[in-house]
């Protein structure tokens, strides 16, 4: 079954900490990943996607990811955290998309709350 | 206005009301979504509409009604609710790239969400 986990329900880092959020999927096919960050009260921001190539990819806000299909994992990192981005955090994945039926369809993991320390 | 727009952003109803979320997109995307975000569990996609046309009703109970009128524009009528439906509902959009093989990769566009809490 296609899935994803986030192992970390709350992760807490002290600014200026470095961040790593993790995310491991199950999937069938040629995964599309994805991160995405949702703000208290708001929507959910695309922070970075993979497709292909180059399986290190660079988000907004100096978020990075890295696709590592042995481990079918695709972890978010970023160097120097910011208390603005206290915030969730979701992965997800998804396939090609064909019209008039559910394959691409994004499937999200859970969610990582993200707290950072003054 | 840009981006996805949803009203209202806080909804209170009884079980016996009918109200409904309304969802506009200002990209010209060719797909919306609704997505229900309860709290503890991943988002749940509810319906896909591509062209307008609904592709995907995701085993959804009937008090939830979607509505597609044209591309931009998304509605979910809502009636007779139970609490258990309060959660966050989001709307969202894509472009769907028609290939050769009819495929593409599915980059969603979220909007705010509306909140909804049923008494």
């Amino acid at each position: 079954a296609q899935s994803v986990t986030q192992p970390d329900i709350h992760i807490t880092v002290s600014e200026g900490a470095s961040l790593e959020l993790r995310c491991n999927y199950s999937y069938g096919a040629t995964p599309y990943l994805f991160w995405y960050v949702q703000s208290p009260g708001q929507g959910l921001q695309l922070l970075l996607k993979y497709f292909s190539g180059d399986t290190l990819v660079q988000g907004i806000k100096g978020f990075e990811a890295e696709f590592k299909r042995s481990q079918s994992s695709f972890n978010l990192r970023k160097p120097s955290v910011h208390w603005s981005d206290a915030a969730e955090y979701f992965c997800a994945v998804g396939g090609l998309r064909n019209y008039g039926g559910s394959q691409g369809n994004l499937i999200f993991g859970k969610g990582t709350k993200l707290s950072v320390k003054p | 206005e840009t981006g996805v727009t949803q009203t209202p952003r806080h909804l209170v109803m009884g079980m016996t009301n009918k109200k409904s979320l309304k969802c506009e997109q200002h990209l010209g995307h060719n797909a919306m979504y609704w997505y229900k975000q309860s709290a503890k569990k991943p988002l749940e996609l509810m319906f896909v509409y591509n062209f307008k046309e609904q592709t995907e009703n995701n085993s959804v109970p009937s008090r939830f009604s979607p509505e597609c009128p044209n591309s931009s524009h998304l509605f979910l009528h809502l009636h007779t609710l139970q609490p258990e439906d309060s959660a966050l509902y989001l709307c969202a959009s894509s472009q769907v790239r028609l290939g050769s093989n009819r495929s593409g990769a599915n980059v969603l566009t979220f909007g705010a969400g509306s909140r909804l809490t049923v008494l």
